[in-house]
């Protein structure tokens, strides 16, 4: 079966730039999207189609997809940000796929 | 707006079923799918499978297409998913999910989910 792997947490500071890979074997094949979850709440989704913003999130969150990584980039990460992120992999012949989830700490 | 309500938390014992609903309101039911997604604590999401609330096709995980069964009740808005033969393994939350209308291959919208707890 298909996998996508995340690292485990990111750090970052107010202000900076947070970049959380996803890597799958050919996933630039395939749309990448990512969800932010935080505790206690239900996923929403940050980036759609490796690269596009759904309408009501910050510009501030962008995408790439590219060989066998998918990348989500946060720059001048707020202490609101603060939140576990997940990819997901889709297309016709793979079924909804989840990455193994990066825990964002804005310290 | 788009919201999808979900039913209320449930206790079940290993091996009994546990049926979970979810009422979607906002948009047209028949003209969009849904899918269900877990979650088991400290883990990662986990896709089990969707409906076409149109003509009530489903497709299932491989995981768990011996155990779960997807329906719809168009009258009601409502899609229920129930899971069999439940283990202590399948305690979770679960979640019902909207894809896009425009756009395959991604969830819009999530219910607020329902904690499943499975224990003797």
């Amino acid at each position: 079966s298909y996998e996508l792997t995340q690292p485990p947490s990111v750090s970052v500071s107010p202000g900076q730039t947070a970049s959380i890979t996803c890597s799958g074997d050919n996933l630039g094949n395939k749309y990448a999207c990512w969800y932010q979850q935080k505790p206690g709440q239900s996923p929403v989704l940050v980036i759609y189609q490796d690269n596009k913003r759904p309408s009501g999130i910050p510009e501030r969150f962008s995408g790439s997809n590219s060989g066998n990584t998918a990348t989500l980039t946060i720059s001048g990460t707020q202490a609101m940000d603060e939140a576990d992120y997940y990819c997901q992999a889709w297309d016709s012949s793979t079924p909804y796929v989840f990455g193994t989830g990066t825990k964002v700490t804005v310290l | 707006q788009v919201r999808l309500v979900q039913s209320g938390a449930e206790v079940k014992k290993p091996g009994a079923s546990v049926k979970v609903s979810c009422k979607a309101s906002g948009y047209t039911f028949t003209n969009s799918a849904m899918h269900w997604v877990r979650q088991a604590p400290g883990q990662r999401l986990e896709w089990l499978g969707w409906i076409n609330a149109g003509n009530g096709n489903t497709e299932y995980s491989q995981k768990f297409q011996d155990r779960v069964i997807i329906t719809r009740d168009t009258s009601a808005s409502t899609a229920y998913m129930e899971l069999s033969s439940l283990r202590s393994e399948d305690t979770a939350v679960y979640y019902c999910a909207r894809p896009s209308l425009a756009v395959a291959g991604h969830f819009e919208y999530w219910g607020q989910g329902t904690l499943v707890t499975v224990s003797s």
